[in-house]
Order: C-alpha cells, then sequence, then structure tokens
C-alpha cells in the first residue's frame, strides 16, 4: 500500500496570507489528524477527522481549519499567516478507531511564513 | 491538556548497549504510543500499548506501563547507529486526543 502523502512539501508564505496543505491517507483509512511540530512547542494536536466529521480538536485558534473529503483525503487551511506558524506540519491517517490505533505520519509539509 | 514528560532529553551510547526512555503523565490515558522521528523516515509507529496491558514487544523494543505509578518505558536492546533518532510517547487521552511528549534525543555512536 502507498504510504500517507502530503502536498505540497514545502511552502513559503508572507504574513497575512492564507494557505491549504493536503493530505491522502492510506487506502482505507477513514480517519485523519493533523499535527503542528515546532522547535518551541514539539508535536501539538490540531484536530482529527472521521467519515468527514471533524471529531476532536485541539488547542489552536480558529484560523485552523481542516476539512474531510468523501475519498477520506483531507485539507488543512490557515488563514492569515503569522510568523508563528511557521512549523513542520504533519497529517497521519489511521484505521478503525483512530485515534485509539497506531497512527501513520506523512513525511509533513514545511511552511515557513516570512 | 497533560503532556508526556519524557526523561532523559538527550541520551548517548555505544552500539550494542541498551537504551531506556521513560515517559510519564498525569490522569487516565486509553493507551500510549511509542514513536520515532529522524530526517530521513519521517515519524514512525513503534509500539501501542493499551491501558490494560504491562508489557509488549516488538523485535528488540520492549515498552512497560505502569498505570499506578502513571509512566511507560521503551527500552531498545542491543542498539545500533541506525536508531539514532528523536522517540516520542504520545498519550491517547480520553475524549480522543493524542497527546505528545518532548521527546528524547537518541545518539548511538559506532
Amino acid at each position: 500500500k502507498a504510504g500517507v502523502t502530503q502536498t505540497p512539501r514545502y511552502l513559503i508564505k508572507t504574513r497575512g496570507q492564507q494557505v491549504t496543505l493536503s493530505c491522502s491517507p492510506i487506502s482505507g483509512h477513514r480517519s485523519v489528524s493533523w499535527y503542528q511540530q515546532t522547535p518551541g512547542q514539539g508535536l501539538q494536536f490540531l484536530f482529527e477527522y472521521f467519515s468527514e466529521t471533524q471529531r476532536n480538536k485541539g488547542n489552536f485558534p480558529g484560523r485552523f481549519s481542516g476539512r474531510q473529503f468523501s475519498n477520506s483525503r483531507s485539507e488543512m487551511n490557515v488563514s492569515t499567516l503569522e510568523l508563528g506558524d511557521s512549523a513542520l506540519y504533519l497529517c497521519a491517517s489511521s484505521s478503525g478507531g483512530g485515534l485509539t490505533y497506531e497512527q501513520y505520519f506523512g513525511p509533513g509539509t514545511r511552511l515557513t511564513v516570512t | 491538556s497533560q503532556q508526556g514528560e519524557e526523561d532523559p532529553q538527550a541520551l548517548s551510547i555505544q552500539e550494542g548497549e541498551n537504551a531506556t526512555m521513560n515517559c510519564s503523565y498525569k490522569t487516565s490515558i486509553n493507551n500510549l504510543q511509542w514513536y520515532r522521528q529522524n530526517s530521513g523516515r519521517g515519524l514512525v509507529h513503534l509500539i501501542l500499548i493499551r491501558s490494560n496491558e504491562r508489557e509488549k514487544h516488538s523485535g528488540r523494543l520492549r515498552v512497560t506501563l505502569d498505570t499506578s505509578k502513571k509512566s511507560s518505558s521503551l527500552l531498545i536492546t542491543a542498539s545500533r547507529a541506525a536508531d539514532t533518532a528523536s522517540y516520542f510517547c504520545a498519550i491517547m487521552e480520553y475524549g480522543n486526543k493524542l497527546v505528545f511528549g518532548a521527546g528524547t534525543i537518541l545518539r548511538v555512536k559506532s
């Protein structure tokens, strides 16, 4: 099976712009979760989608949003970018019970906000 | 929200030695997961241990869970240079949230 894919791999944006990141899960996986990784805050949970529904959300401002399509592919959107949004954004997919099972991570999207 | 606290922050050992990393947490959990991250392969799942389990093995990896002490440990036996990576525990809180620890940086010298 192909692994989790994320596009784009690298992105440079300007403060105030918005960005959309894409994640394609492993075939058959219905749960997709998103994480932000920074040197200062580490790995932080953003949200999880299962069958097109957001099941849980981490402690991030409303500028961070996501959605999941019927084919389980997911997108994450960050509006009004701030310098502090520079990070590695990882998505992970899982079968069955979502976060109660092992997560398969994609390579990440490295976002730089200037 | 709680976060797993990992100890030590960094560990440097010789090839062939064993490496032990610890993770502590604060509240009840559904399960605890260990992941490895290096520049070559990204973040990779190692072992998941559920709250009703005490020990699990996978190859050279052994994970223990003590829910009374709210702690877990990851033991890597007969370490190799390829084990050099950051290791994270991730706590699955009830309520469907996965919280990662700050990680232990392991360096295996050949």
